[in-house]
């Protein structure tokens, strides 16, 4: 099972909104609605952004959402701000073989 | 409010086996579904297997079959991951997860040298 595809970096000045896209198949994204997102800093265990495509824990800013279509989750950051500079990993399910797969990772920095 | 707090970092020889610990507080090991997840240095992240422990049941990613094992044990209130016949690419942060990734451990950093 391969890794899921996010593009390496994304940037953005404060105050706008970046996405940042997450590309699977027809074995995870495209056959699941449990995809996650999280956000890492330098460091740091990975915190949990989004669960089941678009739901977000408590704490969380609702800066922060999610879609997903087709085979492609996207994660959007509205009014970005110097702490969201960090790393982001999409994860999905991938049924009861393979269970989860995460993504390649995508470095946010904030211009 | 849930907390995991793992052992501490190991340094391992080429061929030795790895126990990482997860300890939970504010709440009981058998009411989660434990997670491992790794991160080799400047890499990302990648799930190794889980322990569903209200099942007894283990599922592990198929990189890793046949050399981690997953467990828990209740009277310590702790999950336990092994992993055996390391190498030098098994270097790397290990972290365990419940509440379907909500909650994590603050990572074991794992070093196979010899």
């Amino acid at each position: 099972q391969s890794a899921l595809t996010q593009p390496a970096s994304v940037s953005g000045s404060p105050g706008q909104s970046i996405t940042i896209s997450c590309t699977g198949t027809s074995n995870d994204i495209g056959s699941y609605t449990l995809v996650s997102w999280f956000q890492q800093h330098p460091g740091k265990a990975p915190k949990l952004l989004i669960f089941e495509v678009t739901k977000r824990p408590s704490e969380i800013s609702h800066r922060f959402s999610a879609s997903k279509s087709g085979l492609t989750a996207s994660l959007t950051i509205s009014g970005l701000q110097a702490e969201d500079e960090a790393d982001y990993y999409c994860c999905s399910y991938a049924g009861s073989t393979t269970r989860y797969v995460f993504g390649t990772g995508t470095t946010v920095t904030v211009l | 409010q849930v907390h995991l707090v793992q052992s501490g970092a190991e340094v391992k020889n080429p061929g030795s086996s790895l126990k990482v610990s997860c300890k939970i507080s504010g709440g009981t090991v058998n009411s989660y579904t434990f997670n491992w997840v790794r991160q080799a240095p400047g890499e990302g992240l990648e799930w190794m297997g889980h322990i569903i422990t209200t099942l007894g049941l283990t599922n592990y990613a198929q990189k890793f079959h046949g050399r981690v094992t997953i467990n828990a044990d209740e009277s310590a209130n702790t999950a336990y991951m092994e992993l055996t016949s390391l190498t030098s690419d098994d270097t790397a942060i290990y972290f365990c997860s419940i509440g379907d990734f909500l909650h994590w451990g603050q990572g074991t950093l794992v070093t196979v040298s010899s």
